[in-house]
């Protein structure tokens, strides 16, 4: 059964940086196909993805944030680490861990999702 | 212009049957991609439910009833999650999704409602 789950700060001030923390279960980053993601949604509103990381290193991230976003993998861990820099109030939302296949490994959907974890920027 | 417009709402009746569309900005074929369709119910995150190209392109999420398809309307532009035998617990927020210009895009939502 996979899980995910994340873990980071509720409430972080403008300009800090936020550091996320995604700690998943059965199944490995290693194995080839595979990958791990995060997707925000702001209270309200539609989601948005953020960013990807596959068992290859490959990391395709949001064009629009690509410059404040940093994913890692720590597959010994089974972890996965979002950076984005230079928080602002718009980037208040609940940021969700997602499971992934790589579109040549099959089904390339949002498979699995973790519960969320809210995050609020304001000063 | 949004890359995928949904209809912020929705009303239907137990039993009935309801289409969701999801357009493509004009100029962006829809022809040409897979649309994933997700279900989210309040304090919930979104679940997969299915994806559709066409009809020997497609795949059913693990678990989601057989009375949730995707289709497409090509002369629209557009997507279509239809979901037939209504019922309460239908009653959710559904998104569709794309791959696009390398990223994944979301639709706005479409809020359905049965009563």
């Amino acid at each position: 059964q996979i899980t995910l789950k994340e873990s980071g700060p509720t409430l972080v001030k403008p300009t800090q940086t936020l550091t996320l923390t995604c700690t998943f279960s059965g199944f490995s980053l290693s194995t080839s196909g595979v990958g791990v993601g995060w997707i925000r949604q702001p209270p309200g509103k539609a989601p948005e993805w953020l960013a990807l990381i596959y068992w290859n290193d490959d990391k395709p991230y949001s064009p629009s944030l690509r410059s404040r976003l940093t994913i890692t993998k720590d597959t010994s861990k089974n972890q996965v680490v979002l950076t984005m820099t230079n928080m602002d109030p718009v980037d208040t939302a609940t940021y969700y861990c997602i499971h992934n296949l790589h579109p040549t490994a099959g089904d390339d959907a949002f498979d699995i999702w973790g519960q969320g974890t809210m995050v609020t920027v304001s000063s | 212009q949004a890359v995928l417009t949904q209809p912020a709402s929705l009303s239907a009746s137990p039993g009935a049957s309801a289409s969701l569309t999801c357009t493509l900005r004009s100029g962006i074929n829809v022809g040409t991609y897979r649309i994933y369709w997700y279900q989210q119910k309040p304090g919930s995150p979104p679940q997969y439910l299915l994806r559709y190209k066409s009809d020997s392109d497609k795949q059913q999420g693990s678990g989601v009833p057989s009375r949730f398809s995707g289709s497409k309307d090509a002369s629209a532009n557009a997507g279509i999650l239809l979901i037939s035998g209504l019922q309460s617990e239908d009653e959710a927020d559904y998104y569709c999704v794309i791959w696009h210009s390398s990223a994944w895009v979301f639709g706005g939502g479409t809020k359905l409602t049965v009563l």
